[in-house]
This record gives C-alpha cells, structure tokens and sequence, in this order.
C-alpha cells in the first residue's frame, strides 16, 4: 500500500481564498483524522471520522473550517475564506482501530 | 492546557549512547501511550507503544517505560544512532480515543 496520499504538498494562497486539502486513507482503515500542527500549539485533532461519518469535530477552530468524507477512499478539508492564521501543517492520517495512526506527508499551507 | 508534555525541546546525544527522551501527563483517564517519530516534511511515523496496564515495553533498540503514579513515560535509544536523529512526539489516549500530543524533541544524534 502507498500509504496515506495528500495533496497538495504546498499551497499557497490569499487571505479570502477558499482552500481545499485532499486526502486518501490506506485501504481499510476505517477511521480518518485530520490534524493541525504549529509551533504555537503543536500536533493537535480537528476532527475524525469513522466509516465516513464525522464522529468529533470539537477541534475544528471556527466555522470557516469544513471537512468530508464522501467515501471510504477520500476526504477533503477546506477553509473558507481562509485567513494568515490557518498557516500551518495539516496532516491527514488513518488507522485500523484506535491504536496506531498512520500519518500522511502533510500539506504545507500559507495564506498571505 | 496542556495534558502531555515534553518539556526537553531538543537533546543531543553521541552516536552509540543512550538516548533518553521523557514526557508528562495530567490527565490520568489517558488509557494507551505512544511514540512517533518525525523526519522534516514527512508525516509522525508510530515508532512504539504502551498500555496503561504495563510498565515497560521493548522493541529492539527503543523501550518506553510508564510510571503511572507519577504520570510520566520515557523513551530510551540504545545504542543512539545517528538515523535516529528525528522529533520525538509522545501522544496519549483518552477513553474518547482521541489523541492528545506532546509538542515533540528534537533528537540530535552526533556520529
């Protein structure tokens, strides 16, 4: 398996832009997360899902924020309008169960 | 507030040495502990794990030991070599399962 696939890698974009951040789980994992990580507040949950349906989404900072699954095989985050403060890494990762996560590589994003 | 802390940012250690990297917690409902590891523009990669019913678990050269009563765990590297130079995050489970992570240590491994 190719492990967990995000794209884009980098994005950069404007302040009031729509931002769109895709993500696809290895094959049978039936939970998705999505995380954010700054230097300020470090690795932390935005939301997570299970068999595609949004279990917890207590970590989503404000409403600008929105994520999906349509099907087992992807999901999106978007941000909209996005603002220089959602500048982070954003990670998607999978798991089994709730024991091991498997991260992908990451989506470096920068609003200006 | 944070529930897991790591509050080494970096440590540097010869290759061939013991390296050892701690973590703290507050929240004693946290259930299951683990390690990840973190290459620049890679993803947390699991490295080992623990439950809160154990105290120590091994795995070739990495071992995490848990002493409940003090909240805290720790993560030893023998013998330390350089390719282990990474961030180090310690995460601990809740019985919502969500993770709750440190915000890493650098490790440094000098050859």
């Amino acid at each position: 398996d190719a492990g967990v696939i995000q794209s884009p890698r980098h994005e950069v974009t404007e302040m009031g832009q729509e931002v769109t951040l895709r993500c696809k789980p290895i094959s049978g994992h039936d939970y998705l997360f999505w995380y954010r990580q700054t230097m300020m507040r470090g690795l932390e949950l935005l939301i997570y899902f299970n068999n595609n349906v949004p279990i917890d989404d207590s970590g989503m900072p404000e409403d600008r924020f929105s994520a999906k699954m349509p099907n087992a095989s992807f999901s999106t985050l978007k941000i909209q309008p996005s603002e220089p403060r959602d500048s982070a890494v954003y990670f998607c990762a999978s798991s089994l169960d709730f024991y091991e996560q498997y991260f992908g590589p990451g989506t470096r994003l920068t609003v200006t | 507030d944070q529930q897991v802390k790591q509050n080494s940012p970096s440590l540097s250690v010869q290759e061939g040495r013991i390296s050892i990297l701690n973590c703290d917690y507050t929240n004693s409902m946290f259930d299951y502990f683990l390690w990840y590891k973190k290459y620049p523009a890679e993803g947390p990669t699991f490295l080992i794990s623990i439950s809160s019913i154990k105290d120590k678990n091994e795995d070739g050269r990495f071992t995490v030991f848990l002493n409940k009563s003090a909240k805290h765990l720790s993560l030893h590297i023998v013998p330390s070599q350089p390719g282990d130079s990474a961030v180090y995050f310690c995460a601990a489970r809740s019985s919502n399962y969500k993770l709750t992570f440190g915000k890493g240590t650098l490790l440094t491994v000098n050859p």
